[in-house]
């Protein structure tokens, strides 16, 4: 297993226009997660799956913001109607439900809207 | 509202010297810090952590230090060496059944040849 997997790594995009990106995590994992990174600041927790149930979501994720996980595997997060404050990296990362375990990151598609 | 402040956005320390990097909280409800490091363009990678029921945890050159009563938390890394030059974030988690972390804002730490 090669650790957590974006795609795409860099996505540049007009404002107003959708985008998807996809996150595998790695295999046994149950648990994922998306945050969101800009500028000077820590990752911001968007939202988390355990298998295929969405179980939390931040304040932060807006209506244009969805995220699915068919089947419990890989997940998708959509932007619809993309707006300049959207620019930002986007960090997935996966854990197993164990207590006292560490989240394993992604390397993140930074996303531009111009 | 900030819950996990790392006040100090940049640190530089000569190489084998040990650098502190320092990390208060706010939220009494957290019982699980973790360290994470970072470099350019890649997402952060897992360094260390600590759970709240222990005040010290030690990984090679790495050792993380909890005072629960001070809320503050320190990562030790000694010696320091060059490919430890990245930013570090501290993350908090406060209960087992909602694994959301909550970071800091990183410090930039340069270690010095």
């Amino acid at each position: 297993d090669t650790g957590v997997s974006q795609n795409p790594r860099h996505k540049i995009t007009k404002r107003g226009q959708n985008v998807t990106f996809r996150c595998d995590p790695i295999s046994e994992h149950n648990r994922l997660y998306w945050y969101r990174q800009t500028l000077g600041q820590g990752p911001e927790f968007l939202t988390y799956f355990q298998n295929e149930a969405q179980l939390e979501k931040s304040r932060l994720l807006s209506d244009r913001f969805s995220a699915e996980r068919p089947k419990g595997s890989f997940s998708t997060l959509e932007i619809q109607r993309t707006e300049q404050g959207d620019s930002a990296m986007y960090l997935c990362a996966s854990s197993l439900h164990l207590r006292d375990t560490e989240a394993f990151f992604g390397q993140g598609t930074r996303l531009t809207v111009v | 509202d900030q819950q996990v402040k790392q006040n100090s956005p940049s640190l530089s320390v000569q190489e084998g010297r040990i650098s502190i990097l320092n990390c208060d909280y706010t939220n009494s409800m957290f019982d699980y810090f973790l360290w994470y490091k970072k470099y350019p363009a890649e997402g952060p990678t897992f360094l260390i952590s600590i759970s709240s029921i222990k005040d010290k945890n030690e990984d090679g050159r790495f050792t993380v230090f909890l005072n629960k009563s001070a809320k503050h938390l320190s990562l030790h890394i000694v010696p320091s060496q060059p490919g430890d030059s990245a930013v570090y974030f501290c993350a908090a988690r406060n209960d087992f059944g909602n694994e959301k972390l909550t970071f800091g804002t990183g410090t930039r730490l340069t270690i010095i040849p």
